[in-house]
């Protein structure tokens, strides 16, 4: 599966764009890009996928480079509910485990 | 009721206690997963299996067992526990196909004494 590099932390005001990062520069190309999400201690949730296109759904909009060697998570307004670990998964089609680096510490402040 | 419910969501037990953690889903998934996540870490992965049939072992699989009961059942054993297996324990169901449908329990916070 393919490494990634995500910063540790970031800060975003409340009501603002939050655009969190993603390095997988040895993504292949069958491997998904996932992102999920861990607030506090609680199981991580699922926020979105995706291949190739851009996606969008009602938690967030997923940017992924032409290269697919990046990604960019989007959260459009971001809330204090936001606060959480934020997780990039590459996910092959064949043997779907998902394995959890570091991820990046988002701390939205008011 | 959770799609994918964790028994204990506590638990403090002596070192060299033998010790189950359980869970079940709804989901109807064939795909099921233990994780351990360390304070301050991402997760790691303890056991997985693709079936009632199959078990594999993850990247930390020294220390513990498994049990596929059935397809709605798969429970984590410490056969004799050390304080260095304190963590937040975590089970997990996913679909054969993507999306995968990935879904978390709340959790076991286990401490070992």
């Amino acid at each position: 599966d393919a490494k990634t590099t995500q910063p540790p932390s970031m800060d975003c005001a409340e009501g603002r764009a939050a655009n969190l990062p993603c390095n997988h520069s040895t993504i292949s190309g069958n491997e998904y890009v996932y992102w999920y999400r861990q607030i506090h201690s609680q199981g991580p949730q699922y926020i979105i996928h995706g291949l190739k296109n851009n996606e969008t759904n009602e938690m967030a909009s997923l940017i992924i480079t032409e290269d697919r060697k990046s990604s960019t998570l989007i959260l459009p307004h971001a809330t204090l509910r936001d606060t959480a670990v934020y997780y990039c998964i590459p996910v092959s089609g064949a043997g779907n485990m998902l394995t959890f680096g570091g991820g990046t510490r988002l701390m939205v402040k008011p | 009721d959770a799609d994918v419910t964790q028994t204990p969501r506590n638990r403090i037990t002596k070192t060299g206690k033998r010790i189950m953690l359980e869970c079940s889903q709804t989901k109807g998934h064939d795909r099921m997963y233990w994780y351990r996540q360390d304070p301050g870490l991402g997760l790691q992965l303890i056991y997985y299996s693709f079936d009632v049939k199959d078990i594999n072992k993850g990247e930390i699989s020294d220390g513990y067992s498994v049990s596929r009961q059935a397809q709605a059942k798969f429970s984590l054993s410490l056969e004799s526990a050390i304080p260095n297996q304190t963590a937040l324990y975590f089970c997990a169901t996913s679909d054969n196909t993507p999306p995968y449908g990935y879904t978390f329990g709340s959790g076991t916070r286990l401490t070992v004494v």
